[in-house]
């Protein structure tokens, strides 16, 4: 079975951009959750979907974002990017068959590394 | 609100050295407890885990047991090779209000020399 994908691995981006990061999920696995990993705050949550819904939210600002489509991939939105926002994104998917993300083990990809410049 | 506080690292030990890396958790109730691994390069990977007090987890010569009375699920090891270089992550999933947020530590950063 294919692992978690993640496109693209690498992004560099202007302050005031926007951008788009996309997630293909484990075959099966209907829940796909997104995480920011940065030396300064560690692995924080920013979001689930699961059905093409949100099921779970972090602690983001409105200028993150993400949906998923009924293939279960999922996107994920950065606007207005600030210095800030450069990290490592990392997406996770699971089952998701009860309770909400991290409920199962999770599966993660490779992730994104976004610098802002 | 839910936290994981994980030793700093790095840790650093010689090869087939003993390993402990502590985690100590804050939530109510009774989370279900992760180790995940990150090995440069990739994304984390499931270690471990116990989803009730006094539950054992173990997998590839790792281990942890979930002690509710003292909020902790420490990873051990009895003889790390140079491969389990790698960033340790704890971390805790728990129902709060409708919602599974997971919790994270900062991570451990172990480096084995042969």
């Amino acid at each position: 079975k294919a692992g978690v994908t993640q496109t693209p691995r690498y992004l560099i981006k202007t302050r005031g951009q926007q951008v788009t990061l996309s997630c293909s999920p484990i075959s099966g696995h209907r829940s796909v959750s997104w995480y920011q990993q940065t030396p300064g705050q560690g692995l924080q949550f920013l979001f689930e979907y699961f059905s093409e819904t949100q099921r779970n939210k972090g602690n983001f600002p409105g200028r993150f974002s993400g949906r998923q489509f009924s293939n279960s991939r999922s996107e994920m939105n950065v606007s207005t990017l600030e210095l800030g926002d450069s990290a490592l994104y990392l997406c996770a998917s699971s089952p998701g068959t009860s309770g909400g993300a991290g409920y199962n083990e999770q599966f993660f990809g490779p992730g994104t590394r976004l610098t802002v410049l | 609100g839910n936290s994981v506080t994980q030793m700093e690292g790095p840790v650093t030990l010689s090869e087939e050295a003993f390993l402990t890396i502590n985690c100590t958790y804050t939530a109510t109730g009774y989370p279900s407890l992760f180790w995940y691994v990150q090995y440069p390069g990739e994304g984390l990977q499931l270690l471990l885990k116990a989803t009730k007090a006094d539950d054992k987890g173990s997998n590839k010569g790792f281990e942890a047991t979930y002690r509710k009375e003292t909020t902790s699920f420490h990873l051990e090891k009895g003889s790390v090779q140079v491969s389990d270089s790698a960033v340790y992550f704890c971390a805790l999933t728990h129902a709060s209000g409708g919602s599974y947020i997971p919790t994270f530590g900062r991570g451990t950063s172990l480096i084995v020399h042969p």
